[in-house]
């Protein structure tokens, strides 16, 4: 079993629409939990970064996390073209920057 | 905002020979680095951390002669792939930190990637 798992996709939805984008994790250690945007030949960009659990809100940006499910969950409010791009999860136990990536779903926002 | 200046983005070679990749934090001082690989449709596999002025550490599996690592300065990490073959070619994106994963901090910065394609 994967430490990480998170569908690859792609999700395609039209434009404006609420997106959700989850990940679920195996090990109930994993403290950091965070979301990066990745657009076609170029790196990451963080977008969300939480400690714990609990939701954090970022403009159309949400972040959730639930320990007890060991599920994050990241939602897109209005979405628009230019959120069309992978998005990865990444988890980790501590500071030590060992990150376990998921695999990244690709998103595609139709107008 | 911290930016990573990554270089080459693009680079193709013939089998046998050497690239040098140079990751460079522009605007702050990165204590530690990492050099990730990505395949196509996949994520992002850790290949080494490098913190300044010591060795690389390798994951299990990376080839630490084939994939060679300096940090020489706290601005500047670069990977060298040796004798580069087909099965090298990939894209191969780097990240810096300025020091621990502290809440609220945007804890890695990650270059724009280079794209390296073996003959």
């Amino acid at each position: 079993q994967k430490e990480v798992e998170q569908d690859p996709g792609p999700l395609s939805v039209p434009e404006g629409a609420i997106v959700s984008l989850n990940c679920t994790y195996s090990n109930s250690a994993f403290q950091y939990f965070m979301w990066y945007r990745q657009y076609s030949r170029k790196g990451p960009e963080l977008l969300m970064y939480t400690y714990s659990s609990g939701n954090k809100e970022d403009g159309r940006f949400t972040a959730q996390v639930d320990k007890s499910s060991k599920y994050i969950s990241l939602f897109i409010r209005d979405s628009q073209p230019s959120d069309s791009a992978t998005y990865l999860c990444a988890i980790a136990k501590d500071s030590n920057y060992q990150l376990i990536w998921g695999a990244g779903t690709k998103l595609i926002i139709k107008p | 905002g911290a930016v990573v200046s990554q270089h080459p983005s693009r680079v193709i070679c013939k089998s046998g020979t050497s690239v040098k990749i140079e990751c460079r934090s522009l605007d702050f001082q990165a204590t530690t680095m990492f050099w990730y690989r990505q395949f196509p449709k996949q994520s992002l596999m850790l290949m080494a951390t490098s913190n300044e002025g010591s060795k690389a550490t390798y994951e299990q599996g990376v080839e630490k002669d084939k994939f060679l690592i300096n940090h020489a300065s706290l601005t500047l990490s670069t990977l060298t792939v040796t004798s580069a073959h087909p099965e090298d070619s990939s894209f191969y994106i780097c990240s810096a930190s300025r020091g621990g994963l502290r809440f609220g901090a945007n804890v890695l910065t990650f270059g724009a990637g280079s794209r390296l394609t073996v003959l």
